[in-house]
């Protein structure tokens, strides 16, 4: 079992829809979760950082992390074309980078 | 424009060859971290610098090797190559080496192995 598991998608919205993305992962000893968005030839640029369980907003944007359940999922409201991409998620210990990453997810949303 | 600069761009080399991959971090930013990305196996952890000593390691092989100057501009250097290093290689940095210090990715070298 790989340590995160994230929906391979590809997704494909129409403006305006509410995406959610998830990713899974096996290690309740992870502490901080993250969400990266890369565009096609673009390295990755983070989204969301969240380190509890519970709920972050920014914006249009909503992280959520659910330890008990090992569970995270980055929700987007009034998704717009510039959001087509891969979302990326993240996860660590410790007070290091060594992130694990989830495989990605391709988003498109159709105007 | 991340302000961090990975040279070069592309890169096309034959098996068992050696490359060096360059990477300049933001001004200010202290830590480097490179990683490897491909398709099956997503972005993968190579190595992290903190103001020139190693400060993490991860699925980095043997045959790969880096290092962060007084500059703070970090090399990772690739030998022996084989087809199976073909991937997109990032260059990431940050002020500090903590998860809680936001990293900024640079646009990324694609390694070509033949």
């Amino acid at each position: 079992q790989k340590e995160v598991e994230q929906d391979p998608g590809p997704l494909s919205v129409p403006e305006g829809a509410i995406v959610s993305l998830n990713c899974t992962y096996s290690n309740s000893a992870f502490q901080y979760f993250m969400w990266y968005r890369q565009y096609s030839r673009k390295g990755p640029e983070l989204l969301m950082y969240t380190y509890s369980s519970g709920n972050k907003e920014d914006g249009r944007f909503t992280a959520q992390v659910d330890k008990s359940s090992k569970y995270i999922s980055l929700f987007i409201r009034d998704s717009q074309p510039s959001d087509s991409a891969t979302y990326l998620c993240a996860i660590g210990k410790g007070n290091n980078r060594k992130l694990i990453w989830g495989l990605g997810t391709s988003l498109a949303v159709n105007p | 424009d991340s302000g961090v600069t990975q040279t070069p761009k592309h890169l096309i080399t034959a098996t068992g060859q050696r490359v060096t991959l360059r990477c300049s971090p933001r001004s200010g930013d202290l830590s480097v971290y490179w990683y490897q990305q491909s398709l099956d196996q997503g972005l993968q952890f190579l190595i992290q610098y903190y103001n020139g000593e190693e400060r993490a390691k991860g699925n980095i092989l043997e045959r790969f090797s880096a290092q962060q100057f007084p500059d703070l501009h970090s090399e990772l250097n690739l030998s022996s190559l084989e087809l199976g290093d073909s991937a997109l290689y990032f260059c990431a940095s940050s002020v500090a080496g903590d998860p809680s210090s936001e990293a900024f990715f640079g646009q990324g070298t694609r390694l070509t192995v033949v």
